[in-house]
């Protein structure tokens, strides 16, 4: 039982170069999110779906893009990595509006 | 727009209780809810209350609510070190309902 699963677990990345972050969940969930979490931040919404072929932009959108081309799958991409972008990022999926998020457990990108 | 308020660090005894405080704005939101996250590990929810309900228990777990203040509680009975961990209050995004809106987190430390 998978459940919400990401890879990698760990990147380091120059500045300017591109990765993406994989989002897999095998709950048949409609929603899925990306958050950040950066020290005494909190966590704070990149970007999130509301079902397959839908993206929107959370709080803090500037420098990611996203696609959910299939149902189970939320991809995170950074197209010129800065500094800025050092933080641990999570995946989240619910079924319904108001349910309970399972997350994943995280990535830890570092951009130096 | 949406902002959860929350203290950053509680440290209690093993075996007092803990009581975790968090306020939020949207009047709106239906469901509240706090999650758990131990060192290294993505968010596990804990527990979620009804907007229309004032008080949830759950074993050693109790939320209360003030609507009226915009104030959510938690409060774990005979804390363990176990309990050790951030505790994020979070409420739904307002218009949608989309996406959880989380506070910074407190991070509970137990001392036996």
């Amino acid at each position: 039982n998978a459940g919400v699963t990401q890879t990698p677990k760990f990147r380091v990345l120059k500045t300017g170069q591109s990765m993406t972050l994989l989002c897999a969940q095998d709950m048949n969930h409609e929603y899925m999110y990306w958050y950040r979490q950066d020290p005494g931040m909190g966590l704070r919404l990149i970007h999130y779906s509301v079902g397959e072929g839908t993206t929107a932009k959370g709080e803090v959108p500037d420098g990611y893009n996203v696609s959910r081309l299939k149902k189970q799958n939320f991809l995170l991409g950074l197209e010129s990595a800065a500094p800025s972008q050092t933080s641990v990022y999570f995946c989240a999926s619910s079924p319904l509006v108001g349910a309970e998020a399972f997350f994943g457990q995280g990535t830890r990108l570092t951009v130096v | 727009g949406e902002d959860v308020e929350q203290s950053l660090f509680l440290s209690v005894r093993e075996g007092d209780s803990s009581v975790i405080n968090c306020t939020y704005t949207d009047s709106s939101s239906t469901y509240l809810y706090w999650y758990k996250q131990e060192p290294g590990a993505g968010l596990q929810l804990l527990t979620y209350i009804f907007s229309n309900m004032d008080m949830k228990q759950d074993q050693r777990l109790t939320v209360l609510l003030n609507k009226k203040d915009k104030h959510l509680s938690l409060r774990i009975a005979d804390t363990q070190t176990g309990d050790s961990a951030i505790y994020f209050c979070a409420e739904r995004e307002n218009q949608a309902g989309t996406a959880l809106i989380f506070g910074k987190g407190t991070t509970l430390s137990v001392s036996s």
